[in-house]
């Protein structure tokens, strides 16, 4: 079964400062990845997805981008955070039985 | 309308006791339906997984579907306080990446 790695697992950056989160997953090959958002009292939002590398689909237009330069590695960016980008973040990663799992998260707070 | 609607609870259940959560969705082409489990500060754990009408039981899980009804449910037997936690159901439409819609949560607890 497939690791996915996420870090960090907490973060504090203040507002207009740049973003970089990394997820690389372990244990299969061409997986299709994810990033979702999770703010505090509210549902997951589907940010992106991609499924291989440099295939990218934007679920929300918002202040991020992704990047998935290796097969198993995917990264959410920004250059310049805002209050609003406050949020548990998680990638996941789903296998040939499409079933979804998720890595341990960041908490993100932008201040 | 939201696309996959829960009550957010709290649903408090005495230790032993049967949970049930429940779950409606919007989206009639829907085909895959999941239940996450998502203590406070970590992320969703997946438990239960269901792709056609009826019930299908994992051990102290059960969940059903009713496509007809666009409604599906878990229900958590003997329930223990470490079933304590929010309760996701995910949708899933037909496609090549599993692109999730995910219910806001239903909060149990369960009290000694």
């Amino acid at each position: 079964s497939q690791t996915i790695h996420q870090w960090p697992a907490t973060l504090v950056q203040p507002v207009g400062s740049p973003l970089s989160l990394e997820c690389t997953v372990e244990g299969t090959s061409n997986p299709n990845l994810y990033w979702y958002r999770q703010a505090a009292g509210r549902g997951l939002q589907l940010l992106f997805y991609s499924i291989g590398i440099d295939q990218i689909s934007s679920e929300v237009p918002q202040n991020l981008s992704a990047s998935r330069p290796q097969d198993r590695q995917f990264i959410l960016s920004s250059k310049k955070l805002l209050l609003s980008d406050s949020g548990f973040y998680l990638c996941a990663c789903d296998s040939f039985n499409e079933k979804l799992f998720f890595g341990s998260g960041t908490q993100l707070s932008v201040l | 309308q939201k696309e996959v609607e829960q009550n957010s609870g709290p649903l408090s259940v005495p230790e032993g006791a049967i949970a049930s959560l429940n779950c409606t969705y919007s989206d009639r082409v829907s085909q895959s339906f999941f239940w996450y489990r998502q203590y406070s500060g970590k992320s969703p754990e997946l438990i239960m997984s269901i792709y056609s009408n009826g019930d299908k039981e994992d051990g102290r899980f059960t969940a059903q579907l009713n496509k007809a009804s666009q409604y599906v449910s878990l229900l958590i037997r003997d329930s223990q306080p470490s079933d304590s936690a929010t309760y996701l159901c995910a949708v899933k439409l037909g496609g090549t990446a599993s692109k999730l819609t995910f219910g806001t949560g239903t909060r149990l607890q369960v009290t000694l």
